[in-house]
């Protein structure tokens, strides 16, 4: 039982390229979450997905898209990268009752 | 608008000693709350998960609290040790909301 899992766990851009995410869960959870986390700004939301098939947009979504793959699967895609992007970014999933979430290792992203 | 507040942003205390950190919500209609803890350049671990109709729950020398009338949980750590030296997070999920609203975190050092 893996729980959440996130790849890369480290990635570097140059300003404009793109790149996905990717997450997997598990644990057969319903809902499934992107959160960045910057010095000084906590946790924000980007996506989050309640269910297989739908996807719903959080605090701060701009240049960002995401994919729910299958149940299993919540990925995060930015376009067109920019240094303003460069963060440490979190997958979560949560159960169907009571919602307790359960974090990835993170992806350190840095875009120069 | 829910705010979610966390005080001290940062605690230092001898080792054995016990310890309560606060977090403190603006809007007392929450669906649960959720302690987490998340250790330096690592991902976030869920210690104690809490539902609006609950007042504790206990994990080994954790315990956490819940007021909703006066919008105040703590969080209790009994006999601690190097070991528990993290950050420590709360976040609050309103009703009939997949989101969390997260406080800052409190930073505990624990001196060995």
């Amino acid at each position: 039982n893996a729980g959440v899992t996130q790849t890369p766990k480290f990635q570097v851009l140059k300003t404009g390229q793109s790149m996905t995410l990717q997450c997997a869960q598990d644990m057969n959870h319903n809902s499934m979450y992107w959160y960045r986390q910057d010095p000084g700004m906590g946790l924000r939301l980007i996506y989050y997905s309640a269910s297989e098939g739908t996807t719903d947009k959080g605090e701060v979504p701009n240049g960002y898209n995401v994919s729910r793959l299958n149940k299993r699967e919540f990925s995060l895609r930015l376009e067109s990268a920019a240094p303003s992007q460069t963060s440490v970014y979190f997958c979560a999933s949560a159960t169907g009752s009571s919602y307790e979430q359960y974090f990835g290792p993170g992806t350190r992203l840095t875009v120069t | 608008k829910q705010e979610v507040t966390q005080i001290p942003a940062a605690l230092s205390v001898p080792e054995g000693e016990n310890l309560v950190l606060n977090c403190s919500f603006t809007d007392s209609a929450i669906y649960n709350l959720q302690w987490f803890r998340q250790d330096p350049g690592k991902g976030l671990t869920s210690l104690l998960l809490i539902q609006s109709s609950q007042r504790e729950q206990t994990s080994g020398r954790l315990n956490a609290s819940l007021d909703k009338s006066s919008g105040r949980s703590t969080l209790y750590i009994a006999a601690s040790q190097p070991g528990d030296s993290a950050t420590y997070l709360c976040a609050v999920r309103q009703d009939s909301n997949y989101q969390l609203i997260w406080g800052a975190g409190t930073k505990l050092i624990i001196k060995p």
